[in-house]
């Protein structure tokens, strides 16, 4: 069964700095995908990486992946307020099942 | 694109009694997922429809839960003899095909008391 790890699981911090969560997964996978979640809300897609090296930016968000190490990375430059929330990264298994990580809390403190 | 709908928001219930939940995808989605989060944790996979086929079940899911998606279009998540265990947010995704993202309705959390 493919597991997915995220780390941290909390991240507290302040505006103005940069930071990455890192997302390893199990087992062979060419895509991964990143979501974020608002507390009480449903899940937003924010990246699709579809091969290897692939990196895709919106914002102050970077999404990197690398299929080799099986791991993917979400940075996080100059943080503001609004990027709190939870932020969860999803490897699809045998096509169709995405097994999502534990997911990153993140808090920026003014 | 009016996004993917879940029906109901929220539904409390007696341990024991049956609960129907409804999810409406985008309409141009053949694929549809439902899926379970609890508190703290990441969304849990439960079931994968491609029309109206039921392709992929996860070996976790009791045999209390059974899933539908009669001509392809909207899909009904049924959970029998509910137990406390059972209180979640239940999650509806479609998405069109290899590579698209998933996207979300905004769940139906259950509570059972």
């Amino acid at each position: 069964e493919l597991k997915v790890e995220q780390n941290p699981l909390f991240l507290s911090m302040q505006e103005g700095k940069n930071y990455t969560i890192y997302c390893n997964y199990s087992t062979t996978s060419d895509r991964l995908y990143w979501y974020r979640q608002d507390p009480g809300k449903s899940l937003e897609s924010l990246f699709v990486l579809l091969s290897n090296g692939a990196v895709k930016q919106e914002g102050r968000l970077m999404a990197s992946l690398d299929t080799k190490a099986r791991l993917s990375t979400l940075h996080i430059t100059a943080a503001v307020h609004d990027l709190s929330a939870t932020y969860f990264c999803a490897v699809p298994y045998t096509g169709n099942q995405f097994y999502f990580g534990t997911g990153t809390s993140l808090t920026v403190i003014p | 694109d009016t996004g993917v709908s879940q029906d109901p928001r929220h539904k409390i219930t007696k341990r024991g009694q049956n609960v129907t939940f409804r999810c409406d995808p985008i309409s141009e989605h053949n694929r549809l997922y439902w899926y379970r989060q609890t508190l703290g944790q990441g969304p849990e996979f439960l079931t994968y429809f491609q029309n109206e086929a039921q392709l992929e079940k996860s070996r976790l899911l009791s045999d209390r839960f059974s899933a539908e998606r009669p001509k392809g279009s909207f899909s009904t998540l049924e959970i029998q003899r509910t137990e406390q265990g059972d209180s979640a947010m239940y999650l509806c995704a479609s998405r069109t095909g290899r590579g698209s993202p998933l996207h979300f309705g905004n769940g139906t959390r259950l509570t059972v008391t």
